[in-house]
């Protein structure tokens, strides 16, 4: 079975500066992919940022980029320039390629200081 | 650009009544999903469907739960004989291949009395 631990349940960062959110997974498949989605108050669920397990190179989408370490099986998300349109609900969560369904966190609540 | 719609985007039940919930995939998707996210908590996985056949389910839909996608465009999430417990966000998302990117509707926010 897949777990998926997000160990902060609540972060606050200073508008303008950055934040590291982490991630730790449980799974024995080598094939899989990963993702960051950001959930905003009342609003939907959004993609951050998408990472394939096979490549060796770290995701980047404009101010956010992941560090991911298969043999630690951790995959952080670090938002740099944060933005107040940032503050939301990030939850992390890896699918097995053959599994099709997404197993999230319990999320990490962020919180951007004006 | 057309995404996932849900409808309604709120329902208000009494205990014991059912209720079916309508999901609107992006069109070129085969792929539907449908979640469960209670408060203060990460979606949790319900089903699956590729195109029309329903590929898996969790162990989470009771047998009070039934899904369909009748002609592999829209899906139905129907849930009989509500209970308090059901309360919760139900949440489609669709993608395009196996491993893409699930795209997610805004939910329907069940509230059963």
């Amino acid at each position: 079975a897949q777990t998926v631990t997000q160990s902060q349940p609540e972060m606050s960062v200073q508008e303008a500066e950055t934040v590291t959110l982490s991630c730790t997974y449980d799974t024995s498949e080598s094939d899989y992919y990963l993702f960051w989605y950001k959930q905003p108050p009342s609003r939907q669920m959004i993609l951050v940022i998408r990472q394939e397990a096979y490549k060796q190179q770290n995701a980047t989408e404009n101010r956010f980029s992941v560090n991911f370490q298969k043999a630690a099986k951790s995959f952080s998300l670090k938002i740099s320039d944060s933005q107040l349109g940032d503050a939301a609900m990030y939850f992390c969560a890896p699918t097995l390629r053959g599994a099709q369904k997404l197993v999230f966190g319990q999320g990490t609540r962020l919180t951007i200081n004006p | 650009d057309t995404g996932v719609s849900q409808d309604p985007r709120h329902k208000i039940t009494k205990r014991g009544q059912n209720v079916t919930f309508r999901c609107d995939p992006i069109s070129e998707h085969n792929r539907l999903y449908w979640y469960r996210q209670t408060l203060g908590q990460g979606p949790e996985f319900l089903t699956y469907f590729q195109n029309e056949a329903q590929l898996e389910k969790s162990r989470l839909l009771s047998d009070r739960f039934s899904a369909e996608r009748p002609k592999g465009s829209f899906s139905t999430l129907e849930i009989q004989r509500t209970e308090q417990g059901d309360s919760a966000m139900y949440l489609c998302a669709s993608s395009l291949a196996a491993g893409g990117t699930q795209y997610f509707g805004p939910g329907t926010r069940l509230t059963v009395l």
